[in-house]
């Protein structure tokens, strides 16, 4: 079993509507959980990061995390042409020292 | 000002060269990391540095030697490059190593290609 998963999509969804990625991870001790945005060629940058059980608002992106079974995801709301990317899912695992990424997500948002 | 600078941005070179890529971050950070993705963009950690002091070492070929003079900086030297070595490499730097809460701030990565 991975230590993070994530469908590898693509995931294609029309421009306005929800997108909804997710990710499942292996290690119960995990304490923080990040999504990032990796355009082709580019770098990741860092868009969500949450801790607690529940969900977490920052403008169209939404994070929802459930420990008790392991799994978070991210909402994108009103989704534009400009949210095509991959996105990665990471966990900070191995004691806490390290974020372990899952294969990404890519997303398509279509005209 | 770039927070996390690499270089070289591309890296063409044939096999059994030995090359470097460096890495430098002006946030004060006192935790650095070299990652790799490869072609289905799978990102592995391989080593990370805590002020100077290796804390990362995974199961990476001896091959490869991290050297970090001073906690701003992340080099990386690759021995007797393999066609397999092939990848996008990616440095990052977080403030805290014991319990990651901010996430990375990344580098815009080396594309190494050997031929």
């Amino acid at each position: 079993q991975k230590e993070v998963e994530q469908n590898s999509g693509p995931l294609s969804v029309p421009e306005g509507a929800i997108a909804s990625l997710n990710c499942t991870y292996s290690d119960r001790g995990s304490q923080s959980f990040f999504w990032y945005r990796q355009y082709s060629g580019k770098s990741p940058e860092l868009i969500m990061f949450i801790y607690s059980n529940g969900d977490k608002e920052d403008g169209r992106f939404t994070a929802q995390l459930n420990k008790a079974s392991q799994y978070v995801s991210l909402l994108i709301r009103d989704s534009q042409p400009s949210d095509s990317a991959t996105y990665l899912c990471a966990v900070n695992s191995g004691g806490g020292n390290k974020l372990t990424f899952g294969t990404g997500t890519q997303l398509k948002v279509e005209l | 000002d770039t927070a996390v600078s690499q270089t070289p941005k591309y890296l063409v070179t044939q096999m059994g060269n030995d090359k470097s890529i460096k890495c430098e971050q002006n946030l004060g950070h006192d935790t650095m990391y070299w990652y790799k993705q490869d072609s289905k963009k799978f990102l592995k950690i391989m080593f990370s540095y805590n002020n100077k002091e290796l804390i990362i070492n995974e199961t990476v070929p001896n091959r490869f030697s991290p050297k970090s003079p001073d906690k701003a900086h992340l080099n990386l030297h690759i021995n007797s490059l393999e066609l397999g070595d092939s990848a996008v490499y990616f440095c990052a730097s977080s403030q805290d190593p014991g319990q990651i809460t901010y996430g990375y701030t990344f580098g815009s990565g080396t594309r190494l290609t050997v031929v």
